[in-house]
């Protein structure tokens, strides 16, 4: 089955703990994002690759990293979580780097930061 | 710059009867518009998207949305709504014009009343 799978989906942690969110996709997709979704803002992104290797800001960027090294896996590091990053995120993939193409969304990862 | 407003934050209808979620754009070129729905606790599906030909756009689930250039506006439609159509709608824009990125609506939240 085609799908997008994100882990943990739910987690809970403290200010400064140090987490990865992690991300696959098993549809051999070019294009890996990561969004955040907050009530009243919809989803913005966080950041992008058109590729292996190849990484771009989104958005809302500050606070996070990403790594492409395999075309399957996109992980979203957290290296000094804050309250702010309390949210739901969703990793998403497409299979090829033009505009028209439509995002598989995985299930959502719910962040908690105390 | 592009932008996609919605600007009902929660629409509801009663079932059997026609029902419209609204979404307007705006973007340098031309536009690519998307709609993804979300059921509760699950991440984004794609319902049906607009890239160039027929301004009336048909997709998943009785779906579809028409395409309107001078009003900038791509409204989601279905003839019939059901109860099961309850969940959270975001139409998401991107410009043809550069490498920008897709661009997602506040989301509307339809209910369908039995």
């Amino acid at each position: 089955e085609a799908q997008v799978t994100q882990n943990p989906r739910y987690l809970i942690t403290v200010t400064g703990k140090k987490l990865t969110v992690t991300c696959s996709q098993n549809m051999n997709h070019e294009y890996m994002s990561w969004y955040r979704q907050d009530p009243g803002l919809g989803l913005r992104q966080i950041y992008y690759s058109m590729n292996v290797e190849v990484t771009d800001k989104g958005d809302v960027p500050e606070g996070y990293k990403v790594s492409r090294k395999e075309k399957r896996n996109f992980p979203l590091i957290l290296e000094s979580p804050s309250p702010n990053q309390t949210s739901l995120y969703f990793c998403a993939s497409k299979e090829d780097r033009a505009n028209t193409g439509e995002l598989f969304f995985g299930e959502g990862s719910r962040l908690t930061v105390l | 710059a592009q932008s996609v407003a919605q600007p009902e934050d929660q629409v509801n209808v009663a079932e059997g009867n026609p029902l419209t979620v609204k979404c307007t754009y705006s973007v340098s070129g031309n536009p690519y518009l998307f709609w993804y729905v979300q059921y509760p606790n699950r991440g984004l599906q794609f319902l049906l998207k607009y890239i160039t030909g027929d301004n009336l756009v048909k997709g998943s689930y009785g779906f579809e949305a028409e395409f309107n250039k001078s009003q900038t506006s791509f409204h989601l439609k279905k003839p019939s709504a059901l109860v099961s159509d309850s969940a959270l709608y975001f139409c998401a824009v991107r410009d043809t014009i550069g490498n920008t990125p897709l661009v997602f609506g506040k989301g509307t939240r339809l209910s369908v009343i039995a």
